[in-house]
């Protein structure tokens, strides 16, 4: 059975640095994995999507990385901002579904 | 292009009463599917359907609730006599194609069970 993990639960940073959230599979046989941003009350913001053929995904400060066969990626997220703060959201498309497992989410808040 | 529409974005009901949900995805997208969050917890999938079919209701409860999702409007997700525990955040995202798609999100229906 698929179990996504996340790691931290909650991170608290100042303004500016740069942070790496972890997120862990326990079966590689994905199709892909996708990060997510949720806003609190609202719904979820896709950041990217990595196939599982690909190593990273990149969108302006935000970085992706998969290693499929180790079971973790992480996001990494330069020059941190106070509108950053969030909970973000890793999930996997198992092989043979068309579902996505979510992980519980790192919640964090970035302070000026 | 608009996103996927949830409506009400926030629903009260009594214990024992009924819930309808409603969810237009985007448009050009035929797959839909239908997420759970509890309070505290993390999102869980619930059913997947596309045009008038049901694909993959394994994520939900066997009695009370039910999914469609017809040739004509949007996708409903109903909720027969709830209970206290049925209150959560219901999600509905939708995509073009299914498989390596990207899943886009809807901003979500809160019910609250009194």
């Amino acid at each position: 059975k698929q179990e996504v993990t996340q790691i931290p639960a909650a991170l608290s940073v100042p303004e500016g640095e740069n942070l790496v959230l972890n997120c862990s599979f326990t079966d590689s046989a994905i199709y892909n994995l996708q990060w997510f941003r949720q806003d609190p009350g609202k719904g979820l913001t896709s950041l990217l999507l990595i196939q599982s053929s690909q190593r990273e995904q990149t969108s302006g400060r935000l970085n992706a990385s998969l290693d499929k066969s180790s079971g973790r990626s992480t996001l990494y997220i330069a020059a941190s901002q106070p509108g950053d703060s969030a909970t973000y959201l890793c999930a996997v498309r198992p092989y043979n579904t068309d579902k996505l497992i979510f992980g519980t989410g790192t919640r964090l808040q970035v302070f000026p | 292009n608009a996103g996927v529409m949830q409506n009400p974005r926030h629903l009260v009901r009594r214990r024992g009463q009924e819930a309808r949900l409603r969810c237009s995805p985007m448009k050009g997208h035929s797959h839909v599917y239908w997420y759970r969050q509890l309070p505290e917890e993390g999102l869980k999938f619930m059913v997947y359907l596309q045009k008038e079919n049901i694909i993959d209701e394994s994520g939900m409860p066997k009695e009370r609730f039910s999914a469609e999702f017809p040739k004509e409007g949007p996708s409903i997700l109903r909720i027969q006599q709830v209970v206290r525990g049925d209150s959560a955040a219901y999600f509905c995202a939708s995509s073009p194609l299914s498989s390596t798609d990207t899943q886009y999100f809807g901003p979500g229906t809160r019910l609250t069970v009194l």
